[in-house]
């Protein structure tokens, strides 16, 4: 069965410093989503993307975060200068034209 | 403001029981709810997803309830085993032109099954 897979698993970095969180959405999908989990907390959708470009984003994605379709099979999530509080579980997910998501099984970030 | 609130926070059961829990939501446009199993360090996996139009939905021994009207739901566990000891969350969507969904996540009741 189709899924979601999202690399790496677990990312460290220096607080300032530049990651890039990758996902491979299932196939035919069109529609694709982040969302992160700090720990203990909800879930929080964070960006929505289709046709390559954002349909809607969350307060919580600022000028720091930005996505990107860069070849017609990963999306990425790149977080421009890493803060402590963006240390959380970092969800994908996408679905076809039916409401549907499905969800990778997240990248864990730590900001040091 | 489109919230989820679930109850309870946490539960603990025996092994065998059944439980119930519980959620309410103030999402608009509302176009489904959804209940997800996440296991610690997980990404979620979805139960059951009810329209406006469905009541109730099974799967296995999962029972999802929805009550458009007072916008309320619950999850039914029945005969739970320890493997159901998970975070449960319930998962409003709204449905936005443009075909897209924007899913509003409860915290979860984290359920513990003991032996």
């Amino acid at each position: 069965e189709p899924e979601v897979t999202q690399t790496p698993s677990h990312q460290v970095t220096q607080m300032g410093q530049e990651v890039i969180l990758r996902c491979v959405p299932i196939s035919n999908h069109l529609y694709f989503y982040w969302y992160r989990q700090i720990l203990g907390q909800k879930v929080e959708f964070l960006v929505s993307f289709y046709n390559n470009e954002i349909s809607e984003k969350s307060e919580i994605f600022d000028d720091q975060f930005s996505v990107e379709r860069p070849d017609g099979s990963n999306f990425t999530l790149k977080i421009r200068s890493t803060k402590l509080e963006d240390s959380a579980m970092y969800f994908c997910a996408s679905s076809p034209l039916s409401y549907e998501q499905y969800f990778g099984p997240g990248t864990r970030l730590t900001v040091t | 403001k489109n919230q989820v609130e679930q109850s309870p926070q946490s539960l603990i059961i025996l092994e065998g029981k059944n439980c119930t829990l519980q959620c309410n939501y103030t999402v608009s446009p509302f176009s489904n709810l959804r209940w997800y199993k996440q296991d610690t360090g997980r990404g979620p996996v979805s139960l059951t997803i009810m329209t406006f139009s469905e009541n109730t939905k099974s799967n296995g021994r999962y029972t999802a309830t929805l009550d458009a009207d007072t916008k309320q739901s619950s999850l039914h566990i029945t005969a739970s085993q320890l493997s159901d000891s998970a975070s449960y969350i319930c998962v409003v969507s709204a449905r936005f032109s443009g075909g897209y969904n924007k899913l509003i996540f409860g915290a979860g009741t984290r359920l513990a099954v003991h032996p």
